[in-house]
């Protein structure tokens, strides 16, 4: 059974009108990731949450937020995407701790149009 | 200076043969540290964990240096289903747990 979920699996969306991702999770970490990746490229870290405190990316474009409401959703919301926006969005969560890898969600990949 | 740097590829191995990756990291204080196999418009998917003194999981080797920065992976004996992206993955406290890829390296496993 997946432990992470993330919704939609793909996802259309116009040039400049918002969208939001979601993401799930059972596992009860209390550390949860977004991370963009486009073709041929390695997962690039957006933000991510230590509990409900959010640590940005120095470079993670404004336009790019997040909303964590309780331990088991973390929201991704673009707000004016942009083509360049397509990509593949994956959410990972860990738990804290020495050792700990980061447990995937299938990815909601975002076609701009 | 790219803060997790890796093998550039592709790979193209025939099937049984040894092949190995590096990966090097820029900030020691690097708790954690990972390989990913990531195949084609998959998520990354954990393939092993990599420890001080060195580690197997069947066919696979992970190796540490701390001194030097840098860990490998080794895979004997390769099959066609070991055809994939090979991520390495560090993690880090910056004060809230930070895990960060390289770019990852492709293997292409050939009959």
């Amino acid at each position: 059974d997946a432990m992470v979920i993330q919704n939609p699996r793909y996802q259309v969306t116009q040039f400049g009108k918002p969208v939001t991702l979601s993401c799930s999770q059972t596992l009860n970490h209390n550390v949860m990731y977004w991370y963009q990746q486009k073709s041929s490229q390695a997962p690039k870290l957006l933000f991510h949450y230590y509990d409900k405190d959010f640590n940005n990316e120095a470079d993670t474009p404004d336009n790019f937020q997040s909303r964590r409401p309780n331990t088991s959703f973390c929201f991704l919301d673009i707000r004016s995407p942009g083509l360049g926006d397509a990509a593949m969005y994956l959410c990972a969560t860990s738990r804290d701790g020495i050792g700990r890898a980061a447990a995937f969600g299938s990815g909601t990949r975002l076609t701009v149009v | 200076r790219k803060e997790v740097e890796q093998d550039p590829g592709p790979f193209n191995v025939p099937e049984g043969a040894t092949v190995a990756f590096n990966c090097t990291y820029s900030n020691s204080a690097s708790q954690s540290f990972f390989w990913y196999r990531q195949d084609c418009r998959k998520e990354p998917k954990l393939l092993m964990s990599v420890y001080s003194s060195g580690n197997e999981d069947g066919r696979f080797t992970a190796q540490l240096n701390r001194a030097s920065q840098y860990i490998s992976l080794l895979i004997r004996d390769s099959k066609l289903s070991d055809s994939a992206t090979y991520l390495c993955v560090v993690t880090y406290d910056t004060g809230g747990f930070k895990t960060i890829f390289g770019a990852g390296t492709r293997l292409f496993v050939k009959a």
